[in-house]
């Protein structure tokens, strides 16, 4: 069974402030990780996939990277924002047709 | 955008009582997913659908699950009988390309399913 682990399980930060995330996951059977951001009463918004030791991947203020031989990755947002307030996702697929989910960390940024 | 669509957005159903629910995926998309979650809980994955074909299913998806793709367009799970244990949020999930996970998945809003 893959087990995909999410720390902190919460975190409340400033803004302005930058933070990251950490998904930790089996290092073997590994095909994919992704990263999705879910804002309450939507539905989760895809933010990276990664496949390849030593991917880092940027969009915006946001950046990951991942480690597949130690089985992690790291989420990263610089200057967090109150629109960043979101559960963050992190999910690996074992396979070509599976993804487990981590329980997510929920960020909440305030002014 | 093109968008994954689910209806209802709620159901509410008697225990023992078959439900269907419905997913238009992104057209051009062709892995097909279904997840839940159980409030407080991760989100589960189900099934996964390829080539009008189930991929792989998790050991929630016994015998009482299960998925079609009728017309080219929608694509349905459907629960036989239901339980109170099945109590959940029901996501839809399309991704493109043949290859499976290492595309994004795009995620319809959900249909809460509630078993009384």
């Amino acid at each position: 069974i893959l087990n995909v682990e999410q720390s902190p399980q919460s975190l409340h930060v400033q803004e302005g402030d930058s933070t990251n995330f950490t998904c930790s996951f089996p290092s073997s059977n590994f095909y994919a990780l992704h990263w999705y951001r879910w804002e309450t009463a939507k539905s989760p918004e895809a933010l990276f996939v990664m496949t390849l030791n030593g991917d880092e991947k940027k969009k915006g203020r946001i950046s990951a990277t991942l480690n597949t031989k130690e089985g992690y990755s790291y989420l990263y947002i610089k200057g967090s924002q109150p629109e960043d307030s979101a559960t963050y996702l992190c999910a690996v697929g074992g396979t070509a047709s599976k993804l487990t989910f981590g329980t997510g960390t929920r960020l909440q940024v305030t002014l | 955008e093109p968008e994954v669509t689910q209806t209802p957005s709620h159901q509410v159903t008697q225990m023992g009582q078959e439900v269907i629910l419905r997913c238009v995926p992104i057209s051009n998309h062709l892995y097909f997913y279904w997840y839940r979650q159980i409030l407080g809980q991760k989100v589960e994955f189900l099934v996964s659908f390829y080539n009008n074909e189930i991929s792989e299913k998790s050991e929630i998806f016994d015998d009482q699950f299960s998925v079609e793709r009728p017309d080219g367009s929608n694509f349905t799970l459907k629960i036989r009988s239901t339980k109170l244990e099945d109590s959940a949020m029901y996501f839809c999930a399309s991704s493109a390309g043949d290859r499976g996970t290492d595309q994004p998945q795009h995620f319809g809003d959900g249909t809460r399913l509630s078993i009384l």
